[in-house]
């Protein structure tokens, strides 16, 4: 009975690294949301996904980051380029969206620290 | 722009009184409410939820309200444990889609 999965839990890069996240979603879920908190701040989202497709993207920032959700796989979540004001942890969500008030299920997280 | 607050950054409570955890929006599409508990270092676990179309939602010691025209909702916990401790997330949606997030509630269950 495997919840939402992710990771690494912790990931160090120096300035100009890329990053990469990863989550699993929990068992017979094929919708993926990703959501940042940053330090003293609530949650906001980033991007919702299901298998090959972006849905909604409106909280992405326009350069640097990406995410995909492939056939097969995890879904990723790429920070090109990371800078200090990256650092944050990434929450991944996901549902089965059988209906349209379905519950989002969260990972652990993975804390990133950019150095 | 906010549209999700709650404006008490932190409640402390007696182990066994009721703990009320206040949630307050801007967005009259919201339609679905959730309330998430956090511990440090993990990730946001999911209490209860409530439609728009409803105005109470209760599941063992928690209660959600949900006032639709004052756009206010209110998690009540009773009795309140100390394993109860924890950052609580008020949330909503508008679309089914994403979640907006309130900054949360430190709790702190006192026994």
């Amino acid at each position: 009975n495997a919840g939402v999965m992710q990771n690494p839990r912790h990931l160090v890069r120096r300035r100009g690294q890329e990053a990469r996240l990863r989550c699993s979603p929990m068992k017979g879920h094929s919708h993926v949301y990703w959501y940042r908190q940053l330090p003293e701040e609530g949650l906001k989202f980033m991007v919702y996904l299901q298998k090959e497709n972006i849905i909604d993207e409106s909280g992405m920032p326009k350069e640097r980051f990406s995410a995909e959700f492939p056939k097969e796989g995890p879904s990723i979540l790429r920070i090109q380029q990371v800078v200090r004001g990256d650092s944050a942890a990434y929450f991944c969500a996901s549902s089965s969206r059988t209906t349209h008030t379905d519950t989002q299920y969260f990972g652990p997280g993975t804390r990133l620290t950019v150095l | 722009d906010q549209q999700v607050k709650q404006n008490s950054p932190s409640l402390s409570v007696q182990e066994g009184r009721i703990s009320i955890l206040n949630c307050d929006y801007t967005n009259s599409m919201f339609d679905y409410f959730l309330w998430y508990k956090k511990y440090p270092a993990e990730g946001p676990t999911f209490l209860i939820s409530i439609s728009s179309i409803k105005d109470k939602n209760e599941d063992g010691r928690f209660t959600v309200f949900l006032n639709k025209s004052a756009k206010h909702l209110s998690l009540h916990i009773v009795p309140s444990q100390p394993g109860d401790s924890a950052v609580y997330f008020c949330a909503a949606s508008a679309d089914g889609n994403k979640l907006v997030f309130g900054a949360g509630t430190i709790l702190r269950v006192k026994s």
